[in-house]
């Protein structure tokens, strides 16, 4: 059964960077068939797309975050991370790893971790 | 960006009524559509993908319909384990997928 788990700081200064990581156990990160994604949720909202990254390195990002935002992965360690830049309040969220599963029709989102809590305060 | 519009946003049922919650996009999506149950505190669970094909695992009470702009969610019996907030989600537009607002199931 595959699992995914978030770790990093769960609170963080505004202006600085957010720093989280998906270690994904059960399965290898290094399948083709499958992309990892990062999610959010800000407490009490609905959830918002951050982006994913494939196995090889390539990564798509949604546009309303991409000139903060970065993934990488770590084949070795069967893990992949998001690094988001100049964090505001409006980036305290619950944030969610999840796999990018490929289908006829779209992606969809079939594993997902439990969630990290990050609250930007100072 | 593509937007999904999920009506109603809330709604109260008993146990063993049929549920529809109706997703709406900005644009045909043709059938790149997901739906997600959350409970509180939860991750998110995949329900059904491409619009109306069953994920594994789930139910069968458990249907989605639709294509182009309007899909359907429907539960066919509500069961106690079903109240929860559901998403729609699409990923027709190229690396900017988006989620419905969400539709709460509350208890009548």
């Amino acid at each position: 059964q595959l699992q995914l788990q978030e770790s990093g700081s769960g609170l963080v200064k505004p202006s600085q960077t957010l720093s989280l990581t998906c270690a994904v156990s059960g399965g290898s990160i290094s399948s083709g068939a499958y992309s990892w994604t990062w999610i959010r949720q800000p407490p009490g909202r609905g959830l918002e797309w951050i982006g994913y990254i494939s196995h090889s390195g390539s990564s798509y990002y949604s546009p309303s975050l991409k000139s903060r935002v970065t993934m990488s992965v770590d084949t070795s360690k069967n893990q992949f991370s998001l690094k988001l830049s100049s964090v505001t309040a409006a980036d305290t969220a619950v944030y969610y790893c999840a796999r990018s599963r490929w289908s006829s029709s779209g992606y969809s989102f079939d594993y997902w971790g439990q969630g990290t809590l990050v609250t930007v305060s100072s | 960006d593509i937007q999904m519009t999920q009506s109603p946003s809330s709604l109260s049922a008993s146990v063993g009524d049929r549920v529809t919650i109706t997703c709406r996009a900005s644009q045909s999506i043709s059938d790149y559509l997901n739906w997600y149950q959350q409970k509180p505190g939860k991750a998110p669970k995949l329900l059904i993908y491409a619009a109306s094909s069953l994920q594994s695992g789930v139910p069968s009470r458990f249907s989605g319909s639709g294509s182009g702009t309007d899909f359907t969610l429907t539960i066919s019996s509500l069961q106690p384990e079903d109240f929860a907030t559901y998403y729609c989600q699409q990923s027709y537009s190229t690396l900017a997928w988006t989620f419905g607002q969400g539709t709460k199931v509350e208890i009548k």
